[in-house]
């Protein structure tokens, strides 16, 4: 029973474009969360989060929105570039930091 | 400051054996977290340890275990490894108590086992 869904699990976009990775989640508990980027060989990198009582949070190229009613949350990347491409995971913290199984990102120059 | 750091990268096992695995947490951190990763099935959740004591545990057999040390280091323990156990180990350090839990990840153990 997966609680954290990451729906898309690959994405292409060009270069200069704007990038939108999903993440829902069911437990309505869940009090913050986070996106995380993982290159191959390396561990996941943390990336940006957000606290359940805000709907948006922004820096630089990255943004996150929360919509607490439809349980769901994006990641925005403006403008995407070829470094960007890896995967990317969304996480919730419950009693435990809770992962969806990622979306791969692949930005074409 | 250095990162989490985990011992050793890569790790051949044949079934049966057992196996240990070490981590280094950001010096500071108190919470040590493990992770399985495997293709397909994104980072699944095996234990956190706080203070020497484990706090949380993951839906994994009693063949996984850990331990943390008064300095914070850990280990994980699998015994008598099988095929499915081959993933990528993921080891990640907080320095938050609850909360605003912002976990650093070191760059994990591989293991393969055969």
């Amino acid at each position: 029973d997966q609680q954290v869904k990451q729906n898309s699990p690959s994405l292409s976009v060009q270069e200069g474009r704007i990038s939108i990775l999903n993440c829902d989640y069911t437990n309505s508990m869940f009090d913050y969360f986070l996106w995380y980027k993982k290159y191959p060989a390396e561990g996941p990198t943390f990336l940006i989060s957000i606290s359940s009582i805000k709907d948006k949070n922004e820096d630089g190229r990255f943004t996150v929105f929360l919509n607490k009613s439809a349980k769901h949350l994006s990641l925005h990347i403006v403008p995407s570039q070829p470094g960007d491409s890896a995967v990317y995971f969304c996480a919730a913290t419950g009693t435990a930091l809770i992962f969806g199984k990622g979306t791969t990102l692949s930005v074409s120059s | 400051k250095a990162g989490v750091t985990q011992t050793p990268r890569y790790l051949i096992k044949t079934r049966g054996q057992q196996v240990t695995l070490s981590c280094s947490p950001i010096s500071g951190h108190r919470s040590v977290s493990w992770y399985q990763q495997t293709p397909g099935q994104g980072l699944q959740f095996l234990f956190e340890y706080f203070s020497e004591t484990q706090r949380n545990k993951g839906n994994f057999p009693g063949r996984f275990s850990g331990r943390q040390f008064s300095n914070s280091r850990s280990e994980m323990n699998v015994s008598t490894l099988e095929l499915g156990d081959s993933a990528l180990y993921l080891c990640a350090s907080s320095l938050a108590d609850r909360g605003q839990n912002i976990q650093y990840f070191g760059a994990g153990t591989r293991l393969s086992v055969l």
